[in-house]
């Protein structure tokens, strides 16, 4: 099946820096990708829609100064946490959407491992 | 109320046993997911489901379109199955987005 990689699988930063992760589609090409947040002992919470060649779409509530994303090419989604803080700790993860199957119609997700990030 | 939700919020079974775990949803979809989360945290996706019954090893999958229920079953259960299990739906009135549940916490013991 298709597969798809996130990097780094985990992060250590000190307050106020940023922090990059990438997501990637290995064998397939993926103009949708998501990113998605985890809270401890939560479910998965949508951050936003990542187009390639065009702007993200966050959802209400996540502000796009601070979680920049970039989706420069078929394969690649990265997603920048700018000046981290402790709050901002957290399990990022990504899912890419297979392109054989249109949107809408038995949608497929194919989802990365996850990046933990610990801001301290 | 959430869209999505699960029961039970957490299992524990004995080896072998035959375990279901349900998910209701109460918007119009499109697809429905389960998924699978362990310790790690990576996300497999077992099952996408629109309709009907779906089988996989030991694990089966329905889902009944007109009471908006679908259920993840696991025969002959074993350790290894021990993971957090999550339905997701394609909710149609949310620009197909997955909609998470909160998950099932489910412990095998041998």
């Amino acid at each position: 099946g298709a597969v798809v990689s996130q990097h780094p699988s985990r992060v250590i930063c000190k307050s106020g820096t940023s922090v990059k992760i990438e997501c990637r589609s290995l064998d397939f090409q993926a103009t949708t990708m998501f990113w998605y947040r985890q809270f401890p002992k939560k479910s998965l919470m949508l951050m936003a829609t990542s187009n390639e060649g065009s702007k993200a779409t966050y959802e209400q509530g996540v502000e796009k100064d601070k979680f920049l994303i970039n989706h420069a090419s078929l394969t690649l989604s990265t997603l920048t946490v700018t000046s981290a803080h402790p709050e901002d700790s957290s399990f990022y993860i990504c899912s890419a959407r297979d392109p054989l199957v249109p949107a809408g119609v038995g949608d497929t997700q194919y989802f990365g491992p996850g990046t933990r990030l610990t801001v301290l | 109320k959430n869209e999505v939700e699960q029961s039970p919020q957490n299992l524990t079974a004995q080896e072998g046993e035959f375990i279901t775990i349900n998910c209701s949803y109460s918007v119009g979809i499109s697809a429905l997911h389960w998924l699978q989360q362990h310790p790690g945290g990576g996300i497999v996706s077992l099952f996408m489901l629109s309709s009907g019954k779906k089988k996989h090893g030991r694990l089966i999958a329905t889902i009944n379109i007109q009471e908006k229920h679908s259920s993840l079953h696991i025969t002959a259960s074993h350790p290894r199955d021990s993971a957090v299990y999550i339905c997701a739906v394609l909710n149609m009135e949310y620009g197909n987005k997955l909609v998470f549940g909160a998950g099932t916490i489910l412990r095998v013991k041998s």
